[in-house]
């Protein structure tokens, strides 16, 4: 049973670029959550897809996008990069309407902006 | 979001001694969520609370939710060097976002 998987584990970009982050949920799940986490701090919530569509979204700017596709895959899409968003980005995977039980995290993109 | 603080931020103890982490909350929490993030890892899911003054043990762990909904704790007894790492409390609110607080940074000396 494969849990989730994301990709890829690194990524190092400029500012100004664009980046595409990509997640596939613990099979049988079909919500998938994205987290932020930078040095030293919590996970913060950045959006949630389910049935491929945006569900609830956290206190980020509009350059921050994201994807649900029919298999319940999702990408994370961020324009514009600032230093600032270097930071391991999560995907959390669980199943609705259970969405309030675990939530399964991925291992993780360490994205470096330089 | 249902914000919560943890402390203490960061705790240094020597293999064998017990270590505790509060979360605390300025309003009632639907539920409470403790998870372990390892150095160079990802968070894992350890427990769920939803109960007022629930309190649930998984061997040297004991997690407990305040009877307000308003507290919780971890209390790690006789702690090892595999414990090392980051414990986090997270609430969700309607069953989307998980709102994690700043997580207590654990250390153990051998």
């Amino acid at each position: 049973d494969a849990g989730v998987t994301q990709s890829p584990t690194h990524l190092i970009k400029t500012r100004g670029q664009q980046v595409t982050l990509r997640c596939s949920p613990k099979s049988g799940h079909d919500t998938v959550s994205w987290y932020q986490q930078a040095l030293g701090q919590g996970p913060q919530f950045i959006f949630q897809y389910y049935e491929e569509e945006e569900r609830q979204r956290g206190n980020f700017p509009d350059r921050f996008s994201g994807h649900q596709f029919p298999n319940y895959s999702s990408e994370l899409n961020v324009n514009a990069l600032l230093l600032g968003d270097s930071a391991l980005y999560l995907c959390a995977s669980s199943f609705f309407p259970k969405s309030t039980d675990t939530q399964y995290f991925g291992p993780g993109t360490r994205l470096t902006v330089l | 979001g249902q914000q919560v603080m943890q402390i203490p931020q960061y705790q240094h103890v020597q293999e064998g001694e017990d270590f505790t982490t509060y979360c605390n909350s300025s309003t009632t929490l639907s539920n409470i969520q403790w998870y372990k993030q390892r150095p160079g890892g990802h968070p894992v899911f350890l427990i769920q609370l939803v109960k007022s003054g629930e309190v649930k043990k998984q061997k040297r762990l004991t997690f407990q939710f305040g009877e307000a909904k308003k507290n919780s704790s971890l209390h790690i007894t006789a702690t090892q060097t595999t414990d090392v790492g980051t414990d986090f409390c997270a609430s969700s609110n309607s069953g989307y976002a998980l709102n994690f607080g700043k997580g207590t940074s654990l250390l153990v000396t051998p």
